[in-house]
């Protein structure tokens, strides 16, 4: 679906690198967010932002650092990657209101 | 927003009526009823929203039960397409977050 993009799609890297992965929307939307999904536990919200430079924490944000510097793009940076964040990471946008959410097709980072 | 209770896991035929029920008996009134599907290897899909009336779109239609506590959501002619996890969600008019539960596994036999 146009409009968000995430990159990379798959990532490996070493246990206590950082690792920063992106979130890219072209719909100009105020919300974004970031869960990450794993077996066993659904979707669980990490990080969310409601405009630029104002962020929030989900209910699993320890770890995980977000930066929002323009509307279009949303940084989750993982500071000291461990193996228990291991998993698939979605970005999802949101408009105004109580509209539907618009997610990315994921990033599966693996740590090793 | 309200917790939901979904079954596990359903099965259809292929070309049938699906009927995925939700219920909600926490509803608060200005809760609304979200659905989202998330077919193999990709990101949720959003489904369809309700708050009080019956919902159509061209995915499905979303009854809501006049009491508000419960919902289904109907796929009209279910194809294997239609093979997805279904996540029912309540979700407060101010609260700008989505919260997921375990959602529906929904079968399609062909």
């Amino acid at each position: 679906d146009a409009g968000i993009t995430q990159s990379p799609r798959h990532k490996v890297t070493e246990t206590g690198t950082p690792v920063t992965l992106r979130c890219h929307q072209t719909e100009n939307h105020r919300y974004m967010y970031w869960y990450r999904q794993d077996p066993g536990h659904g979707l669980r919200l990490i990080h969310y932002s409601y405009g630029v430079k104002d962020t929030d924490k989900g209910e699993v944000s320890d770890g995980y650092s977000v930066s929002r510097s323009k509307t279009e793009d949303f940084l989750l940076t993982l500071e000291s990657a461990t193996s228990s964040q291991t998993s698939v990471y979605f970005c999802a946008i949101s408009g105004l209101g109580n509209y539907g959410y618009t997610f990315g097709s994921g990033t599966r980072l693996t740590v090793v | 927003d309200a917790k939901t209770t979904q079954p596990n896991s359903m099965e259809s035929n292929e070309e049938e009526p699906v009927h995925l029920p939700c219920n909600h008996s926490t509803i608060s009134g200005t809760d609304y009823i979200h659905w989202y599907r998330q077919l193999p290897s990709q990101g949720p899909e959003y489904v369809i929203h309700g708050l009080t009336s019956n919902v159509n779109n061209r995915m499905a239609s979303l009854a809501i039960a006049e009491d508000r506590k419960s919902s289904t959501l109907i796929l009209h002619r279910a194809t294997l397409r239609d093979a997805a996890v279904y996540y029912c969600i309540s979700r407060d008019f101010g609260n700008e977050k989505l919260t997921f539960g375990t959602g529906t596994r929904l079968t399609i036999i062909p």
